[in-house]
């Protein structure tokens, strides 16, 4: 059973476009994140959410939208895609939200063209 | 100046030789320490989560931390060819969920 999973691998859409991806974790988790990794691989947090509750939201534009219906679900919503908003998005989870090491997902794909 | 410093690499090494990969840090903030191994098109996978300075070993793996230096390393024995993969060391501070990443080592 995959821990951490999200939806779609792979998004490949036009500039100005909405999409979602979405993140499911069945490790009983309280808190969970999205990442931003960049053509040079470097991960960078833009979101987390404990217990539904946002707690960090790191300077993201406005167009990034997350959404946390319950515990185990955080997915994120954007808004008029643009070109730099190309790269891989990385859903994790920790057990609290403090000192926790966190699990990450297998990561989408975003492609603008 | 980063946060996090880490040697991109790419390091090459023959098998069965011992892997060094090292980090340095800024923040005398951070006070827990992680380190990630991630394969081409898949997700960090935790290897190692360690708080206190000193080392911790896991099968082949020993991750060591000094916080006087501020610098932490992972060991590799015997290593495999499986090894192949990117290392990302991660580290926060005692009072926040914000991991700070290393731009990772080519391995």
């Amino acid at each position: 059973d995959t821990a951490v999973s999200q939806t779609p691998k792979y998004l490949v859409t036009q500039m100005g476009n909405d999409k979602s991806i979405k993140c499911e974790q069945n490790l009983g988790h309280d808190t969970m994140y999205w990442y931003k990794q960049d053509s040079k691989k470097f991960l960078k947090i833009m979101f987390s959410y404990n217990n539904k509750e946002l707690i960090i939201n790191e300077t993201v534009p406005n167009r990034f939208s997350p959404k946390s219906p319950d515990k185990a679900h955080l997915n994120l919503h954007i808004n008029s895609l643009e070109l730099g908003d190309s790269a891989v998005y990385f859903c994790a989870s920790s057990q609290e939200w403090v000192n926790q090491p966190q699990h990450f997902g297998d990561g989408t794909r975003l492609s603008i063209l | 100046q980063k946060e996090v410093e880490q040697d991109p690499g790419p390091l090459s090494v023959p098998e069965g030789a011992i892997v060094s990969l090292n980090c340095t840090y800024s923040n005398s903030a951070f006070q827990y320490f992680m380190w990630y191994r991630q394969y081409s098109r898949k997700g960090p996978e935790l290897l190692m989560y360690t708080y206190s300075s000193g080392n911790k070993e896991d099968g082949r793996f020993t991750a060591q931390v000094d916080k006087s230096s501020k610098y932490i390393s992972l060991f590799i024995r015997d290593s495999q060819p499986s090894d192949s993969a990117t290392y990302l060391c991660a580290m926060v501070t005692g009072t926040a969920s914000k991991l700070t990443f290393g731009t990772g080592t080519r391995l």
